[in-house]
């Protein structure tokens, strides 16, 4: 069967600090992958996407970025955190050829302070 | 552009009543929907789909009807419980561009004993 591990599951960071959250998935190859970010009492926002290694897409201007380095593995990242990084932060993927759904992994609560 | 909208929340039943949220959409071409429940602390687990017009998705108890006609994914039950509390996502899926999903903001349900 198929799993998502996303680490750490909380994170405290000073303000200025760098970022590098990891998701990697078991029981699949060639997923597409997905970052969202909510942030507190407000919906998902989709962060970044990847259909490949080294393929990202970024769907908002922030100072966040992302690399796959490897099939089903799949990294945040920032160089300098910013107070409205503050999130949680979810990490996905889906078969793209079989299903529609995407499946999430459990999570990363961000805290810059 | 794609979009989803939900009522707002929260949401607060008593156990054993009648629960709707409100979902539309805007999208372009013929998209999948779906609803997301996320318990406190928790990532996002598919709760429901539906795939096209007239199709109903169920699962739990839970029940969604794909209604082009009116663009909404209503969500409903016929009797909570306490465990339903969790905050539900309408979602839809844009076929190309890696197949993401786009949120609605989330409503937050509480059921009360």
């Amino acid at each position: 069967s198929q799993t998502i591990h996303q680490w750490p599951a909380t994170l405290v960071q000073p303000v200025g600090s760098p970022l590098s959250l990891e998701c990697t998935v078991e029981g699949t190859s060639n997923p597409n992958l997905y970052w969202y970010r909510q942030a507190a009492g407000r919906g998902l926002q989709l962060l970044f996407y990847s259909v490949g290694i080294g393929q990202i897409s970024s769907e908002v201007p922030q100072n966040l970025s992302a690399s796959r380095p490897q099939d089903r593995q799949f990294i945040l990242s920032s160089k300098k955190l910013l107070l409205s990084d503050s999130g949680f932060y979810l990490c996905a993927w889906r078969n793209r050829d079989r299903g529609l759904e995407a499946f999430f992994g459990q999570g990363t609560r961000l805290t810059v302070v | 552009g794609n979009s989803v909208t939900q009522m707002e929340g929260p949401v607060t039943l008593s156990e054993e009543a009648f629960l709707t949220i409100n979902c539309t959409y805007t999208a372009t071409g013929y998209p999948s929907l779906f609803w997301y429940v996320q318990y406190p602390g928790e990532g996002l687990q598919l709760l429901l789909k539906a795939t096209k017009a007239d199709d109903k998705g169920s699962n739990k108890g839970f029940e969604a009807t794909y209604r082009k006609e009116t663009t909404s994914f209503h969500l409903e039950k016929g009797s909570v419980q306490v465990s339903d509390s969790a905050v539900y996502f309408c979602a839809l899926r844009v076929g190309n561009q890696g197949g993401k999903l786009i949120f609605g903001q989330g409503t937050e349900l509480s059921v009360k004993p």
